[in-house]
Protein backbone atom coordinates (compact mmCIF):
# COMPACT_ATOMS: atom_id res chain seq x y z
CA UNK A 1 0.00 0.00 0.00
CA UNK A 2 1.55 3.45 -0.90
CA UNK A 3 1.75 6.39 1.17
CA UNK A 4 3.75 8.68 3.36
CA UNK A 5 4.59 7.67 6.72
CA UNK A 6 5.57 10.39 8.91
CA UNK A 7 6.95 10.04 12.38
CA UNK A 8 7.22 10.04 15.28
CA UNK A 9 3.71 11.34 15.40
CA UNK A 10 4.08 13.42 19.04
CA UNK A 11 7.46 14.66 19.99
CA UNK A 12 8.32 16.70 22.95
CA UNK A 13 11.61 19.08 22.93
CA UNK A 14 13.60 20.86 25.10
CA UNK A 15 14.56 24.66 24.74
CA UNK A 16 18.15 24.47 22.73
CA UNK A 17 17.72 20.85 21.52
CA UNK A 18 17.67 20.02 17.66
CA UNK A 19 15.27 16.98 16.58
CA UNK A 20 14.56 15.40 13.01
CA UNK A 21 11.30 14.92 11.89
CA UNK A 22 11.47 11.69 9.50
CA UNK A 23 9.19 10.92 6.30
CA UNK A 24 9.11 8.57 4.49
CA UNK A 25 7.18 7.59 0.60
CA UNK A 26 6.87 4.98 -1.54
CA UNK A 27 5.37 6.54 -4.15
CA UNK A 28 7.96 7.20 -6.52
CA UNK A 29 7.20 10.65 -5.99
CA UNK A 30 9.67 13.01 -7.29
CA UNK A 31 8.76 16.22 -5.24
CA UNK A 32 8.80 16.39 -1.46
CA UNK A 33 7.53 19.42 0.86
CA UNK A 34 7.46 20.15 4.33
CA UNK A 35 4.89 22.39 5.71
CA UNK A 36 4.37 23.73 8.93
CA UNK A 37 0.38 24.13 10.19
CA UNK A 38 -0.14 26.97 13.29
CA UNK A 39 -3.90 27.37 14.55
CA UNK A 40 -5.24 30.11 12.22
CA UNK A 41 -2.54 30.57 9.65
CA UNK A 42 -3.00 27.77 7.43
CA UNK A 43 -0.62 25.07 5.99
CA UNK A 44 3.01 27.28 5.17
CA UNK A 45 5.91 26.11 3.28
CA UNK A 46 9.36 25.45 5.02
CA UNK A 47 11.13 23.42 2.79
CA UNK A 48 10.37 21.72 -0.82
CA UNK A 49 12.75 19.03 -2.82
CA UNK A 50 11.93 18.64 -6.08
CA UNK A 51 14.50 16.00 -7.42
CA UNK A 52 17.54 13.98 -5.30
CA UNK A 53 20.12 16.13 -3.64
CA UNK A 54 18.21 19.18 -4.23
CA UNK A 55 16.24 21.18 -1.96
CA UNK A 56 14.60 25.35 -1.98
CA UNK A 57 13.69 27.21 1.38
CA UNK A 58 10.08 27.80 1.57
CA UNK A 59 8.52 30.87 3.04
CA UNK A 60 9.28 29.66 6.46
CA UNK A 61 12.77 28.30 6.50
CA UNK A 62 14.43 29.88 8.81
CA UNK A 63 15.62 27.48 11.75
CA UNK A 64 15.26 24.30 9.83
CA UNK A 65 17.27 21.93 7.62
CA UNK A 66 16.59 19.28 5.70
CA UNK A 67 18.16 16.69 3.34
CA UNK A 68 17.26 14.86 0.69
CA UNK A 69 19.78 11.75 0.18
CA UNK A 70 17.25 9.11 -0.94
CA UNK A 71 14.31 9.82 -3.35
CA UNK A 72 12.39 7.96 -0.74
CA UNK A 73 13.04 10.09 2.16
CA UNK A 74 13.14 14.03 3.14
CA UNK A 75 13.78 14.63 6.75
CA UNK A 76 13.22 17.82 8.26
CA UNK A 77 15.55 19.28 11.36
CA UNK A 78 14.33 21.47 13.31
CA UNK A 79 16.81 23.67 15.13
CA UNK A 80 17.46 25.48 18.22
CA UNK A 81 17.30 28.86 16.40
CA UNK A 82 13.52 28.10 15.22
CA UNK A 83 12.47 30.46 18.25
CA UNK A 84 8.51 28.97 18.03
CA UNK A 85 8.84 25.49 17.16
CA UNK A 86 5.95 24.17 18.88
CA UNK A 87 3.32 23.16 15.83
CA UNK A 88 1.72 20.38 13.21
CA UNK A 89 4.27 19.74 10.65
CA UNK A 90 3.05 17.90 7.92
CA UNK A 91 4.97 16.38 5.10
CA UNK A 92 3.18 15.76 1.35
CA UNK A 93 4.78 14.84 -1.62
CA UNK A 94 3.52 14.91 -5.71
CA UNK A 95 4.17 13.54 -9.18
CA UNK A 96 2.74 16.35 -10.68
CA UNK A 97 0.95 19.34 -9.89
CA UNK A 98 -2.13 18.71 -11.48
CA UNK A 99 -1.91 15.77 -9.13
CA UNK A 100 -2.19 17.32 -5.87
CA UNK A 101 -0.24 16.18 -2.87
CA UNK A 102 -0.42 13.19 -1.05
CA UNK A 103 -0.06 14.21 2.76
CA UNK A 104 1.52 11.56 5.66
CA UNK A 105 -0.04 11.86 9.04
CA UNK A 106 1.96 14.40 10.82
CA UNK A 107 4.10 15.50 13.70
CA UNK A 108 2.51 16.99 16.49
CA UNK A 109 6.06 19.05 17.76
CA UNK A 110 5.81 20.45 21.32
CA UNK A 111 8.59 22.25 23.22
CA UNK A 112 8.88 21.58 27.00
CA UNK B 1 1.49 38.42 2.26
CA UNK B 2 -1.55 36.32 1.87
CA UNK B 3 -1.69 34.89 -1.66
CA UNK B 4 -4.64 32.42 -1.06
CA UNK B 5 -7.15 33.73 1.74
CA UNK B 6 -9.99 31.90 3.02
CA UNK B 7 -12.02 34.83 5.09
CA UNK B 8 -14.51 32.93 7.05
CA UNK B 9 -12.65 30.67 9.81
CA UNK B 10 -15.48 29.01 10.50
CA UNK B 11 -19.35 28.19 9.15
CA UNK B 12 -21.96 26.63 10.81
CA UNK B 13 -24.39 24.22 8.79
CA UNK B 14 -27.68 22.21 9.48
CA UNK B 15 -27.73 18.65 7.90
CA UNK B 16 -28.93 18.11 4.58
CA UNK B 17 -28.19 22.04 3.60
CA UNK B 18 -25.71 23.81 1.41
CA UNK B 19 -22.25 24.25 2.82
CA UNK B 20 -20.55 26.96 1.00
CA UNK B 21 -16.90 27.54 1.23
CA UNK B 22 -14.86 30.72 -0.03
CA UNK B 23 -11.42 31.46 -1.20
CA UNK B 24 -9.52 34.46 -2.69
CA UNK B 25 -6.53 34.61 -4.52
CA UNK B 26 -4.42 37.89 -5.56
CA UNK B 27 -1.73 35.76 -7.38
CA UNK B 28 -2.79 36.24 -11.48
CA UNK B 29 -0.36 33.49 -12.15
CA UNK B 30 -2.31 30.61 -10.29
CA UNK B 31 -4.08 28.85 -12.70
CA UNK B 32 -4.77 25.38 -10.71
CA UNK B 33 -6.71 25.49 -7.61
CA UNK B 34 -7.41 22.21 -4.99
CA UNK B 35 -9.44 21.79 -1.79
CA UNK B 36 -8.39 19.80 0.83
CA UNK B 37 -10.18 18.24 3.34
CA UNK B 38 -8.29 17.91 6.96
CA UNK B 39 -9.65 16.13 10.11
CA UNK B 40 -7.72 17.07 13.37
CA UNK B 41 -4.06 15.32 13.55
CA UNK B 42 -4.12 13.74 10.33
CA UNK B 43 -3.02 15.05 6.97
CA UNK B 44 -5.10 16.69 4.78
CA UNK B 45 -6.93 14.70 1.64
CA UNK B 46 -7.13 15.90 -1.28
CA UNK B 47 -11.43 16.82 -2.31
CA UNK B 48 -11.55 17.88 -5.85
CA UNK B 49 -9.68 20.57 -8.46
CA UNK B 50 -10.30 22.93 -10.78
CA UNK B 51 -8.20 24.41 -13.82
CA UNK B 52 -8.42 27.54 -14.80
CA UNK B 53 -9.51 26.94 -18.06
CA UNK B 54 -13.18 26.07 -16.47
CA UNK B 55 -15.28 27.68 -14.54
CA UNK B 56 -16.90 24.77 -12.83
CA UNK B 57 -16.03 21.07 -11.60
CA UNK B 58 -18.40 18.91 -10.14
CA UNK B 59 -17.96 15.31 -8.01
CA UNK B 60 -20.56 14.11 -6.22
CA UNK B 61 -21.51 16.46 -3.44
CA UNK B 62 -19.21 18.66 -4.36
CA UNK B 63 -18.97 21.19 -6.56
CA UNK B 64 -15.40 23.98 -7.27
CA UNK B 65 -16.46 27.51 -8.98
CA UNK B 66 -13.99 29.67 -10.04
CA UNK B 67 -14.22 33.10 -11.04
CA UNK B 68 -11.28 34.38 -12.64
CA UNK B 69 -12.30 38.18 -13.27
CA UNK B 70 -12.72 38.29 -9.27
CA UNK B 71 -10.47 35.87 -8.16
CA UNK B 72 -12.34 33.95 -6.25
CA UNK B 73 -13.57 30.15 -5.53
CA UNK B 74 -15.91 28.16 -3.63
CA UNK B 75 -16.79 24.85 -2.81
CA UNK B 76 -19.89 24.08 -2.17
CA UNK B 77 -21.26 20.43 -0.62
CA UNK B 78 -24.71 19.30 -1.47
CA UNK B 79 -26.71 17.83 0.84
CA UNK B 80 -23.93 18.33 3.90
CA UNK B 81 -23.27 15.81 5.83
CA UNK B 82 -22.33 15.37 9.63
CA UNK B 83 -19.37 13.39 8.52
CA UNK B 84 -18.18 16.67 6.50
CA UNK B 85 -17.41 18.45 9.58
CA UNK B 86 -13.58 19.16 9.03
CA UNK B 87 -11.37 21.90 8.35
CA UNK B 88 -11.19 22.72 4.47
CA UNK B 89 -8.51 24.45 2.92
CA UNK B 90 -8.39 25.74 -0.58
CA UNK B 91 -4.98 25.77 -1.97
CA UNK B 92 -3.24 27.13 -5.64
CA UNK B 93 -0.53 26.27 -8.03
CA UNK B 94 0.96 28.58 -10.78
CA UNK B 95 2.00 26.82 -14.26
CA UNK B 96 6.07 27.85 -15.23
CA UNK B 97 9.08 26.20 -13.59
CA UNK B 98 8.53 22.39 -13.36
CA UNK B 99 5.74 20.38 -13.82
CA UNK B 100 5.37 19.66 -9.45
CA UNK B 101 4.48 23.11 -8.11
CA UNK B 102 3.57 23.62 -5.16
CA UNK B 103 1.23 24.77 -3.20
CA UNK B 104 -0.30 28.10 -1.53
CA UNK B 105 -2.70 27.13 1.14
CA UNK B 106 -5.50 29.22 2.34
CA UNK B 107 -6.22 29.54 6.49
CA UNK B 108 -8.38 27.14 6.27
CA UNK B 109 -12.26 27.03 7.23
CA UNK B 110 -13.31 24.90 9.99
CA UNK B 111 -16.94 23.18 8.86
CA UNK B 112 -19.39 22.24 11.40
CA UNK B 113 -22.19 20.22 10.18
CA UNK B 114 -25.20 19.82 13.12
CA UNK B 115 -27.66 16.81 12.76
Amino acid sequence: DGGITQSPKYLFRKEGQNVTLSCEQNLNHDAMYWYRQDPGQGLRLIYYSQIVNDFQKGDIAEGYSVSREKKESFPLTVTSAQKNPTAFYLCASSIHRLEGYTFGSGTRLTVV
Amino acid sequence: DQQVKQNSPSLSVQEGRISILNCDYTNSMFDYFLWYKKYPAEGPTFLISISSIKDKNEDGRFTVFLNKSAKHLSLHIVPSQPGDSAVYFCAASASGGTSYGKLTFGQGTILTVHP
